[in-house]
Parts: C-alpha cells; structure tokens; sequence
C-alpha cells in the first residue's frame, strides 16, 4: 500500500521568507507526484507535477519541486513567499491509473 | 461547464437517513473519482469510474456507500443510514482520459450528521 508523510502541518512565515514543505512517499515501483493547493475558500488545484524526466519540475506562481527517488521525496520549494500565498498544500502520489494517495496536508500562513 | 460541480454544497442528514450527493464532471472527462476528507487530514480515496464502469471501489468504507455513474457522466455518490462518522467533506474529481493522472477537483460537499 501506499502513503503519503507531510511532515509540517503549520508553517508560518513572512514575507519573502524561503518555502520548503516536506513529502515523503511510501511505494515501491514507479510514481506519479503531484501537489495540489487549496486557498481559502476555493478547490483543490494542481500546483504541479511529476511524471518523469527531469526531477525538477516548476508549477505555477513560482512554485517548483524536486522528485529525490532515493529518499522517497518530493518536497515543495518557493524561494520568497507571498501573503497570497496562505493556503493549505498538499502531496499526493498515484503508482497506477485512479487511485491517488494523499498526505494530511499542511496549513501555510504568511504574514504580510 | 468550467469545472467540476458538486451539490448539494452543504447537506445536514440525521443519523440513519440517507443521503445522495451529485457530481457533474467536465464536459467529456473520461474518469471520475470520489474522496472523503475528515476534518485535519488528506482526502482519501473512495472509488473511480472509468466512463461509466466503477473500475475500483476498494475506498469504500462499507456496504452503506454506493456510487453510480450510469452515464458516463453524471456520478451519485449515496450513503445509507448515515452513522456521525460520516461526517466529512465528500470531493469529487475528475480527469480527462484513461492514462491521465491529473484531476480537477470540485468544491465538495461538506455532510455533517447530527
């Protein structure tokens, strides 16, 4: 079975501050990575993706992640923050077509 | 449509009622999906259609919850006799073809049983 850790539930920075959000996945073979943001109020929107090639991978409003397959992770980077930026993110992993596996998420909250 | 819509948004259900939520898909998304989401955690899997094949209801939690997508498009996600356990944010999800893995999510809908 898979899992998903995100190991900060509560970040709180300011801004311009740096952004690294922790995931660890569980699963043996091959993955798909994903993380997904929820700002207040709004759906759950895909922030980026990882399929294959190039373990970076760059998401939208300046987010990137890197894919680490030897330590399972797939941590989240931003390097200068935005209030806008306050939302709940998190880290999914799917190894096959449907099913996806979420982590519990975490709550960031950047002060103007 | 422009995205996923779900509804009723909000539904209050005594226990033991039962309950039917809806989901509307994008237009032509071959794959839908069904999450729960307690309060504090992740959403997590409950099943996932394939036009209108459930390929996969391993999430389900048990022989209360029911979900159909008799057309292919359209999805009903029921809960008999709700238990207060069931209260949760039900999120609906879907995506374009068979080997896509990235889902559009809808708003939910946030059950709370009294």
């Amino acid at each position: 079975a898979q899992s998903v850790s995100q190991h900060n539930h509560h970040v709180i920075l300011s801004e311009a501050a740096s952004l690294e959000l922790g995931c660890n996945y569980s699963y043996g073979g091959t993955v798909n990575l994903f993380w997904y943001v929820q700002y207040p109020g709004q759906h759950l929107q895909l922030l980026l993706k990882y399929f294959s090639g190039d373990p970076l991978v760059k998401g939208i409003k300046g987010f990137e992640a890197e894919f680490i397959k030897s330590k399972f992770s797939f941590n989240l980077r931003k390097p200068s923050v935005q209030w806008s930026d306050t939302a709940e993110y998190f880290c999914a992993v799917n190894s096959r077509i449907g099913k996806s596996t979420f982590g519990d998420g975490t709550t960031l909250t950047v002060k103007p | 449509g422009a995205g996923v819509s779900q509804s009723p948004r909000y539904k209050v259900a005594k226990r033991g009622q039962d309950v039917a939520l809806r989901c509307d898909p994008i237009s032509g998304h071959v794959s839908l999906f069904w999450y729960q989401q307690a309060l504090g955690q992740g959403p997590e899997f409950l099943t996932y259609f394939q036009n209108e094949a459930q390929l996969d209801k391993s999430g389900l939690p048990s022989d209360r919850f029911f979900a159909e997508r008799p057309e292919g498009s359209v999805s009903t996600l029921k809960i008999q006799r709700t238990q207060q356990e069931d209260s949760a944010v039900y999120l609906c999800a879907s995506s374009p073809g068979q080997s896509s893995y990235e889902q559009y999510f809808g708003p939910g809908t946030r059950l709370t049983v009294t």
